[in-house]
C-alpha cells in the first residue's frame, strides 16, 4: 500500500492478557517508530528502529512492552499482562532517510478493560 | 515546566483570518516536526526545519534557534484547517526518534 498501514484498527482484551499490535510501513522506509496517545493526553514516545541499528527504546514505559521489526519492514509492539492504564491509541510512523519527515499510520485504539 | 510548550491552548477564527500557533522549547534541538491532527484522528507531518523558514500552500513554518521559539503560521484560514496542531522537537544528540511532544493547539475556524 502506498502508506502506513496498522492492524488491528480496534482492540478490546481483558485487564492480563497479552496483545500484539502489527505496523507495515512506507516501503524503503528505514525508520519506524512507535507512539502512543492516551485519551485527553498528548503524543508519548515510545520507541524507534533505523535500519540495522540497535533500536532506541527509552520510551518504552514499562519491562510489559516490547518490539521487534523483523527484516527491516514489519514492526510489532507487544504488551505482556496489559493494565488499564495501556488503554490508548497506539500510533507506527515511518520516514525515508532522504527527507525525515515522518507518515504516520491511523492507529490502533487499545482499549483494555 | 515542561519542555515544549505551546501556545494559544485553544483559538477559534473567522475564515480568512490570519494565524499564528506559538511553540517555545528549553532544549538543544536537532530538528522540530509541527504535526496536523483532523478531528478523526488522523496525524500528518506538516513540515520538519531546523533552522530558518518552510512555506507549502498556506503554511509557513518559522524557526528561531537562538530564542529557541517556532511559529506555524496559517493564511487566509478555511474551516478544513480545524485541527489540533502539535510541536514536536528531537533532542540534540539524542534519536532521530525520540520525540518530545508540545500538548497542541486547537484550532477552530468559522466559516
Amino acid at each position: 500500500g502506498a502508506g502506513v498501514s496498522q492492524s488491528p484498527s480496534n482492540k478490546v482484551t481483558e485487564k492480563g492478557k497479552d496483545v500484539e499490535l502489527r505496523c507495515d510501513p512506507i516501503s524503503g522506509h528505514t525508520a519506524l517508530y512507535w507512539y502512543r496517545q492516551s485519551l485527553g493526553q498528548g503524543l508519548e514516545f515510545l520507541i524507534y528502529f533505523q535500519g540495522n541499528s540497535a533500536p532506541d527504546k527509552s520510551g518504552l514505559p514499562s519491562d510489559r512492552f516490547s518490539a521487534e521489526r523483523t527484516g527491516g519492514s514489519v514492526s510489532t509492539l507487544t504488551i505482556q499482562r496489559t493494565q488499564q492504564e495501556d488503554s490508548a491509541v497506539y500510533l507506527c510512523a515511518s520516514s525515508s532517510p532522504v527527507r525525515g519527515i515522518q507518515y504516520f499510520g491511523a492507529g490502533t485504539r487499545l482499549s483494555v478493560l | 515546566k515542561n519542555e515544549v510548550e505551546q501556545s494559544p491552548q485553544n483559538l477559534t477564527a473567522q475564515e480568512g483570518e490570519f494565524i499564528t500557533i506559538n511553540c517555545s522549547y528549553s532544549v538543544g534541538i536537532s530538528a522540530l516536526h509541527w504535526l496536523q491532527q483532523h478531528p478523526g484522528g488522523g496525524i500528518v507531518s506538516l513540515f520538519m526545519l531546523s533552522s530558518g523558514k518552510k512555506k507549502h500552500g498556506r503554511l509557513i513554518a518559522t524557526i528561531n534557534i537562538q530564542e529557541k521559539h517556532s511559529s506555524l503560521h496559517i493564511t487566509a484560514s478555511h474551516p478544513r484547517d480545524s485541527a489540533v496542531y502539535i510541536c514536536a522537537v528531537g533532542h540534540y544528540g539524542g534519536s532521530q526518534g525520540n520525540l518530545i511532544f508540545g500538548k497542541g493547539t486547537k484550532l477552530s475556524v468559522k466559516p
